[in-house]
């Protein structure tokens, strides 16, 4: 069966410092990538996708994540994390084979920014 | 205004005592999904309908019910509500190529 798995449940950074959240997926065939994020008691907003072409993805809010197919990962990171930046992070997997419908997630990090 | 609506937000209830929460999508998407968030477990998919008339489990479907009979909408029927459903549940819907848009989630509590 296919699952996502990210690395980290929990992780506390201080302003200004590096973020790096791990992602990998079991599926060996075509799929879709994703990061979404939800701050605190709202939905799931989309950060990034990557469908296909340059393996470093850029989305909103400065973040980025970079597709290894080679290790079936798609880490996320951002450079110099913000207070604001305080959420869960979910990596998601969609199943391109399967007529791309199913879409499964991970666990989420949950990750707070001290100020 | 893209969105998709899910109601209601809140619902407490009883253990058996049938309920539905409603899904509506005003982007014309194929897709719905419904997802299940606990703890540490991250969003589970309970069904998926992939057109009207066209619905299939996903990986928690006990329990529950769903039904496309119009493109826009796609309910999540509890035909006897039991405490272990009890979590926060959310809609989605999307192009079959593009990225899941989410409604604002149902707190659901089963006593």
């Amino acid at each position: 069966a296919q699952s996502v798995s990210q690395h980290n449940h929990h992780v506390i950074l201080s302003e200004a410092a590096s973020l790096e959240l791990g992602c990998n997926y079991s599926y060996g065939g075509t799929v879709n990538l994703f990061w979404y994020v939800q701050y605190p008691g709202q939905h799931l907003q989309l950060l990034l996708k990557y469908f296909s072409g340059d393996p470093l993805v850029k989305g909103i809010k400065g973040f980025e994540a970079e597709f290894i197919k080679s290790k079936f990962s798609f880490n996320l990171r951002k450079p110099s994390v913000q207070w604001s930046d305080t959420a869960e992070y979910f990596c998601a997997v969609r199943d391109v084979g399967t007529g791309g419908f199913k879409t499964i997630f991970g666990a989420g990090t949950r990750l707070f920014v001290k100020a | 205004e893209a969105q998709v609506t899910q109601n209601p937000r809140y619902l407490i209830t009883v253990t058996g005592k049938k309920l539905t929460v409603t899904c509506s999508q005003n982007m014309n998407h194929e897709y719905m999904s419904w997802y299940r968030q606990d703890p540490g477990l991250g969003l589970r998919q309970i069904y998926y309908s992939m057109n009207v008339e066209v619905t299939d489990k996903g990986d928690v479907p006990e329990g529950y019910k769903v039904s496309r009979k119009e493109k826009r909408n796609f309910p999540l029927i509890l035909e006897s509500p039991s405490p272990n459903q009890t979590s926060l549940y959310f809609c989605a819907s999307s192009m079959t190529t593009g990225p899941l848009h989410f409604g604002n989630g149902t707190r659901l509590t089963v006593t």
